[in-house]
C-alpha cells in the first residue's frame, strides 16, 4: 500500500538557519509528490508539488524540495527560516492520476528567535 | 466564492445524535474531496467526488459515515450515531478536476467535538 513517513515529529531551528525536513514514501511507480503547510487557524496551503522533469522543485515562501527515487525521498529545504515559517508541514503522494492524497504524519516546526 | 467553505467551522454533539457536515468548493470546481484530521495526526482520505458521482470511498471508516453531492457543487458528509472516536477536524477540498496535477484547496475544516 502506499504510503508516507515523515521521520521528524517536532523539529526546533534559530531563526535564520537552514531547515530540512524529511520525507519518504511508498509507491510502485513515481508518483505525484506535495508538501503542504498548516499554520493554526488556516487551512492546508500547498508549498510545491513535484510530477516529472527536474527533481529540485522550487516552491512558494522560499522552499524548495528534491525528489530522489533512489531514495524514496521529496525533503523540503529552506536556507534560512523566518519566524512566521512556523507551522505543521505535511508532505503527500497522489498515487495513480485521481488527485486523492495520502499524507504524512506531518511535522511541527518550531523557530526560536 | 473565493475559497472552499465550510460549515458549522466548530460543532459540539452529544454521543449518538447524527451530524451533517457542508462543504462549498471553489466555483466551477468539480473534484470535491473529504479529509478527516485527528488531533496530532495527519490528514485520513474519506471520499472524493467527481461530478456528483464518488470513484472512490475507500477511506469512509465505517457504514455510520456517508456522504454526498448535488449539482456539482455542495456536499453534504454525514455522520450517523456519533462516537467518541469521530471527533476530529473534517477538512473539504476542491480542485478543477480528479486530476494530480491539479492543485486541490483546502477549507479550514469543520471541528467536530463528539461528548
Amino acid at each position: 500500500a502506499q504510503s508516507v513517513t515523515q521521520p521528524d515529529i517536532h523539529i526546533t531551528v534559530s531563526e535564520g538557519a537552514s531547515l530540512e525536513l524529511r520525507c519518504n514514501y511508498s509507491y510502485g511507480a513515481t508518483p505525484y509528490l506535495f508538501w503542504y503547510v498548516q499554520s493554526p487557524g488556516q487551512g492546508l496551503q500547498l508549498l510545491l508539488k513535484y510530477f516529472s522533469g527536474d527533481t529540485l522543485v522550487q516552491g512558494i515562501k522560499g522552499f524548495e524540495a528534491e525528489f530522489k527515487r533512489s531514495q524514496s525521498s521529496f525533503n523540503l529545504r529552506k536556507p534560512s527560516v523566518h519566524w512566521s515559517d512556523a507551522a505543521e508541514y505535511f508532505c503527500a503522494v497522489a498515487p495513480g492520476n485521481t488527485g486523492k492524497l495520502i499524507f504524512g504524519q506531518g511535522t511541527t516546526l518550531q523557530v526560536k528567535p | 466564492g473565493a475559497g472552499v467553505s465550510q460549515s458549522p467551522s466548530n460543532k459540539v454533539t452529544e454521543k449518538g445524535k447524527d451530524v451533517e457536515l457542508r462543504c462549498d468548493p471553489i466555483s466551477g470546481h468539480t473534484a470535491l474531496y473529504w479529509y478527516r484530521q485527528r488531533l496530532g495526526q495527519g490528514l485520513e482520505f474519506l471520499i472524493y467526488f467527481q461530478g456528483n458521482s464518488a470513484p472512490d470511498k475507500s477511506g469512509l471508516p465505517s457504514d455510520r459515515f456517508s456522504a454526498e453531492r448535488t449539482g456539482e457543487s455542495v456536499s453534504t458528509l454525514t455522520i450517523q450515531r456519533t462516537q467518541q472516536e469521530d471527533s476530529a477536524v473534517y477538512l473539504c477540498a476542491s480542485s478543477g478536476q480528479a486530476f494530480s496535477g491539479n492543485t486541490i484547496y483546502f477549507g479550514e475544516g469543520s471541528w467536530l467535538t463528539v461528548v
